[in-house]
């Protein structure tokens, strides 16, 4: 099993310019969640899908964010435009149910210049 | 606010040395219970779970966890840390009956000196 895939593993990107962060659950997963790992907030759940419908996004910081799921093997989150505020490490994670155990992929790390 | 906490934000031992590691957590109510690791560079693996039965649960590399529901804590142990168990540990709290929602501690980080 592949596991959970993210890309691109590292961004580089300017004030202003739009970032798409994608991922690929595990094949079988149902849920799929996005987090924001930063060193002043820690893990925080941004939003999570249930078979591709979302289900909370209680988490996303604000307009500029948004995210996707138009099919069980895709997701993406998009930000636009970002700002340095943005810069952390992004997480993607899946699960069989939205009450299991959720495996999380590599993660993209976003440096917003 | 309801929230997961733990105690130590780093832990620095000695190759040997027994480890435990607290974690609260502010929810009443059904909850499943987690503890992550996150080694160097690397992204979240499970360390151990807790959703129901034995309170004291077994995960891998010598890991144990005791969920005590009177004190609301799922504090991680190993009788014996190796330098390889240098890594941040997340405790994470999903509410049985909120679906999805993951809910993270702020972490401890541990270093094992050699």
């Amino acid at each position: 099993d592949a596991g959970v895939i993210q890309s691109p593993r590292h961004e580089v990107t300017e004030m202003g310019q739009e970032v798409t962060l994608r991922c690929k659950p595990i094949s079988g997963h149902n849920s799929l969640f996005w987090y924001r790992q930063t060193m002043m907030r820690g893990l925080e759940l941004l939003i999570y899908f249930n078979n591709n419908v979302p289900i909370d996004d209680s988490g996303m910081p604000e307009d500029r964010f948004s995210a996707k799921m138009p099919n069980a093997s895709f997701s993406t989150l998009k930000i636009q435009p970002s700002e340095p505020r943005d810069s952390a490490v992004y997480f993607c994670a899946s699960s069989t149910t939205s009450g299991n155990t959720q495996y999380f992929g590599p993660g993209t790390r976003l440096t917003v210049l | 606010a309801q929230s997961v906490s733990q105690h130590n934000h780093h832990v620095i031992l000695s190759e040997a040395a027994s480890l435990e590691l607290g974690c609260n957590y502010s929810y009443g109510g059904t909850v499943n219970l987690f503890w992550y690791v996150q080694y160097p560079g690397q992204h979240l693996q499970l360390l151990l779970k807790y959703f129901s039965g034995d309170p004291l649960v077994k995960g891998i590399k010598g890991f144990e966890a005791e969920f005590i529901k009177s004190k609301f804590s799922f504090n991680l142990r190993k009788p014996s840390v190796q330098w390889s168990d240098t890594a941040e540990y997340f405790c994470a709290v999903l509410r049985g009956r909120q679906g999805g929602k993951l809910i993270f501690g702020q972490g401890t980080e541990l270093s094992v000196k050699p």
